[in-house]
């Protein structure tokens, strides 16, 4: 299975510090993407890197992306208690039908 | 407007009953999904219909069988249910350049 694997499980901060999420994979990608999951609700595409990109930005999130290691990484600076969700990285093999395969998810929480 | 809805939020029901959940997407969409997550938050995918078509059909139970009448539309019926059909079930949509996935807020299923 191509299924990401997430570290930590579980995060918990204060808010105004940076949160960083990790996220290995098994095989070749196109591209990684992550996304948010609030509590009782559905996922929330956030920000999406392809393979021969290194680095990409979108507001407070950067992503980092190493092919050679098959890891990708999620920094979010500044953090909010808004940010307190559930964080996925999920893998896509190729475009068309190919299945976007998530990771396990690490759980943030951000105290006021 | 909601781009992915699906009915209904959640379902309580008894073991060996029938029931259906329903999704729509607005989003004008060819490619649709319906994954299910279990309490420790794995997100496993488990069908996707491309313009009404079955491209997607992992290793699920023949119990579950998901209609798409078109291909705004893709339906789950679930037969003879069972305690571990417990979950939460998101239906999603996407295009297939980029397979960025759009949810719907998700059907919280309770099987007594």
């Amino acid at each position: 299975s191509q299924q990401g694997e997430e570290d930590p499980q579980a995060l918990s901060i204060q808010e105004g510090e940076n949160a960083t999420m990790n996220c290995s994979y098994k095989t070749s990608i196109n591209n990684l993407q992550w996304y948010r999951q609030n509590s009782g609700r559905g996922l929330v595409h956030l920000i999406l890197i392809r393979s021969n990109e290194r680095e990409k930005h979108s507001g407070r999130l950067r992503v980092t992306l190493d092919t050679s290691k098959k890891s990708s990484s999620l920094l979010i600076t500044a953090s909010r208690a808004a940010d307190t969700a559930s964080y996925f990285c999920a893998t896509d093999p190729s475009g068309g039908y190919q299945k976007v395969t998530f990771g396990t998810g690490t759980k943030l929480q951000v105290i006021p | 407007d909601t781009a992915v809805s699906q009915t209904p939020k959640y379902l309580v029901t008894q073991m060996g009953n029938d029931k259906s959940i329903k999704c729509e997407q607005n989003l004008g969409h060819d490619t649709m999904y319906w994954y299910k997550q279990d309490s420790k938050k794995f997100l496993k995918i488990m069908f996707s219909y491309n313009n009404k078509e079955l491209i997607i059909n992992e290793t699920v139970p023949n119990r579950f069988s998901p209609k798409s009448p078109d291909k705004a539309h893709l339906n789950l019926h679930i037969n003879s249910l069972e305690l571990g059909d417990s979950a939460v079930y998101f239906c999603a949509s996407s295009l297939p350049a980029k397979n960025i996935q759009y949810f719907g807020a998700g059907t919280r299923l309770s099987v007594l």
